[in-house]
């Protein structure tokens, strides 16, 4: 079936420190990943993405790695700012290129400690 | 500017009542979609439109109807709401398909059935 889990609800980290926030996925034939972001009281918001083509793409202090071995995906942000507090979500595309759909993950929490 | 904005952000009403929900993007964008996402923070694809035509139309009660004036507005309306329906609604735009581009997402509504 199709799913994508996230491995932790809830992940704190230190102001400053590095966060990564991992997903699993089930489709191996997903070929497009994307990581959302959702403030409160907000929708998603684009973070950055990665075709299967890829193992890693790199933004501004963002980094996502792809392990289509073990069907894996993780954000990584660096330097992590309040302002990153959120609700962090991946999503895969699956099905054909006119059906396709965007499945979402459960969602991560991350708290930003001052 | 806003690039995809729904109206109203809060929504309440009485279970029975008929209701709809805006949606505009000012993008461009080919595609457009509605999601719903529980108090759980789950977030699940409805309907998606290209251009007008109805693509995708996932198992929903079909209380719930999409109506597409033009490519750029997708307006969801409700027929006798229920407790269940209850949620945050949002809608979503793509360039394409949306299988190889980001979708953009509105702010949501926030809908309540008492």
């Amino acid at each position: 079936g199709e799913s994508v889990g996230l491995h932790l609800p809830t992940l704190s980290v230190q102001e400053g420190d590095n966060s990564i926030i991992n997903c699993a996925y089930s489709n191996s034939a997903s070929d497009y990943f994307i990581w959302y972001k959702q403030e409160s009281g907000k929708g998603p918001q684009f973070i950055i993405d990665i075709r299967s083509n890829m193992d890693k793409r790199q933004g501004q202090r963002v980094t996502v790695l792809l392990n289509k071995t073990v069907k894996h995906l993780s954000l990584q942000i660096a330097a992590t700012q309040p302002g990153d507090s959120a609700v962090y979500f991946c999503a895969e595309i699956v099905g054909s290129s006119n059906t396709g759909k965007l499945i979402f993950g459960q969602g991560t929490t991350l708290q930003v400690k001052p | 500017d806003t690039a995809v904005s729904q109206t109203p952000k809060y929504l309440v009403t009485q279970m029975g009542n008929d209701k709809s929900i805006k949606c505009e993007q000012n993008l461009g964008h080919d595609t457009m979609y509605w999601y719903k996402q529980d108090s759980k923070k789950f977030l699940k694809i409805m309907f998606s439109y290209n251009n007008k035509e109805l693509i995708i139309n996932e198992t929903v009660p079909n209380r719930f109807s999409p109506k597409s004036p033009d490519k750029a507005h997708l307006n969801l309306h409700i027929n006798s709401l229920e407790l269940g329906d209850s949620a945050v609604y949002f809608c979503a735009s793509s360039s394409g398909t949306g299988t190889t581009q980001p979708q953009h997402f509105g702010d949501g509504t926030r809908l309540s059935i008492l």
